[in-house]
């Protein structure tokens, strides 16, 4: 079976700083997608960035850039110039593509101080 | 606005009465899926319909009755619930029959059973 794991339960950091949140999977398959997701207090799970497994390239998203080590099995986010928009629950999740269905980690609690 | 609504978005009921969440999407996806987000747990899928057919029911209890009259609507039916399912449950879409397809979630329905 997959598993997520978010080891971190909550982090801070100041505004404008960078921040980094982890995120390890285990797996069998060789063809996967990770995900991140953002809820902020309004509860919408948002989807911040998608990493597709046979892509060695990192993904980015304006701000939000990802650090995928396949061997390591380790998905970290890197949030650049935080902002106070920034402040929310994060969810690293993976799928496999069947019917698209997603196992989540714990989440970690995110906070931008001002 | 992501494309999907669920109501009530709050809703508070006695182990004793029958309830029912309504989630309804308007993106044209084909798939539909429960979740489950309890406190300092990850999400937990509870069931999964493609194309309007139950394709996975994650060891559900059987107080929990999932209905998918067409790929727009998905309902989850309640009754004789216990505390320890009070939870915020999350409503999503997706194409379903792409590898790469993202899950798009609606706010969720706080529920608490008394």
């Amino acid at each position: 079976a997959q598993t997520v794991t978010q080891s971190q339960p909550e982090m801070s950091v100041q505004e404008a700083e960078t921040v980094t949140l982890s995120c390890t999977y285990d797996t069998s398959e060789n063809n996967y997608y990770l995900f991140w997701y953002k809820q902020p207090p309004s509860r919408q799970m948002i989807l911040v960035i998608r990493q597709e497994a046979y892509k060695q390239q990192n993904a980015t998203e304006n701000r939000f850039s990802v650090n995928f080590q396949k061997a390591a099995k380790s998905f970290s986010l890197k949030i650049s110039d935080s902002q106070l928009g920034d402040t929310a629950m994060y969810f690293c999740a993976y799928s496999t593509g069947a019917n698209s269905k997603l196992t989540f980690g714990k989440g970690i609690t995110l906070s931008v101080r001002p | 606005e992501t494309g999907v609504t669920q109501t009530p978005r709050h809703l508070v009921m006695g182990m004793t009465n029958k309830k029912s969440l309504k989630c309804e999407q308007h993106l044209g996806h084909n798939a539909m899926y429960w979740y489950k987000q309890s406190a300092k747990k990850p999400l937990e899928l509870m069931f999964v319909y493609n194309f309007k057919e139950q394709t996975e029911n994650n060891s559900v209890p059987s107080r929990f009755s999932p209905e998918c009259p067409n790929s727009s609507h998905l309902f989850l039916h309640l009754h004789t619930l216990q505390p320890e399912d009070s939870a915020l449950y999350l409503c999503a879409s997706s194409q379903g029959d792409r590898f790469n397809t993202e899950a798009f979630f609606g706010q969720g329905t706080r529920l608490t059973v008394v």
